[in-house]
């Protein structure tokens, strides 16, 4: 498996609190994502990173910041939690190399916002 | 933009029947092709994958062949088991400028029963 860690694993919040949720690996891969997964849309991309300071934004990016300040840490950040943002998150993380390059999942994050 | 489609589920089998779950995809580039599992409270496991056309990826008795004439990677495994109830996503990889992203169909529910 993969080195991710994905923490909090479960987490409940209240509208309007501030949330972080964190992502570390251990592999050095350079490329790291944040995903959504909700019924209905599959897996859709929020943010991913492709260096260490260097961020750029997914399909679903409005309302989630991100940051990665070292190489194996990449933190999504909800600065105002609202119930559509209840969901599950996967991080990701991947190489550069060749087109048969893989990505891989960490376990997720539940977070429920009430 | 680029996009994964597959059929909807949930699809309801019979132990030892046989599976197949449609995958079609639209790209601008020349894509890698996966299929992703997930397990009831897991994260995605990579299932298989095929980099070029005409490739076929096999694991765990399940396959699939890129077939660029179609634009398809569809998924197919001869005698299904229980054990493979689980929720499959089919994806698409793209090198672009900025880094390497996956796109994700919204994912095929199976459910085996003996």
């Amino acid at each position: 498996d993969a080195g991710i860690t994905q923490s909090p694993r479960h987490k409940v919040t209240e509208t309007g609190t501030p949330v972080t949720l964190r992502c570390h690996q251990t592999e050095n891969h350079r490329y790291m994502y944040w995903y959504r997964q909700d019924p209905g849309h599959g897996l859709r991309l929020i943010h991913y990173s492709y260096g260490v300071k260097d961020t750029d934004k997914g399909e679903v990016s409005d309302g989630y910041s991100v940051s990665r300040s070292k190489t194996e840490d990449f933190l999504l950040t909800l600065e105002s939690a609202t119930s559509s943002q209840t969901s599950v998150y996967f991080c990701a993380i991947s190489d550069l190399g060749s087109s048969g390059n893989t990505i891989y999942f960490g376990e997720g994050s539940w977070l429920t916002v009430v | 933009g680029d996009s994964v489609t597959q059929m909807e589920g949930p699809v309801t089998l019979s132990e030892e029947a046989f599976l197949t779950i449609n995958c079609t995809y639209t790209a601008t580039g020349y894509p890698s092709l996966f299929w992703y599992v997930q397990y009831p409270g897991e994260g995605l496991q990579l299932l298989l994958k095929a980099t070029k056309a005409d490739d076929k990826g096999s694991n765990k008795g399940f396959e699939a062949t890129y077939r660029k004439e179609t634009t398809s990677f569809h998924l197919e495994k001869g005698s299904v088991q229980v054990s493979d109830s689980a929720v499959y996503f089919c994806a698409l990889y793209i090198l672009t400028g900025g880094g390497n992203k996956l796109t994700f169909g919204t994912g095929t529910q199976l459910k085996v029963e003996l």
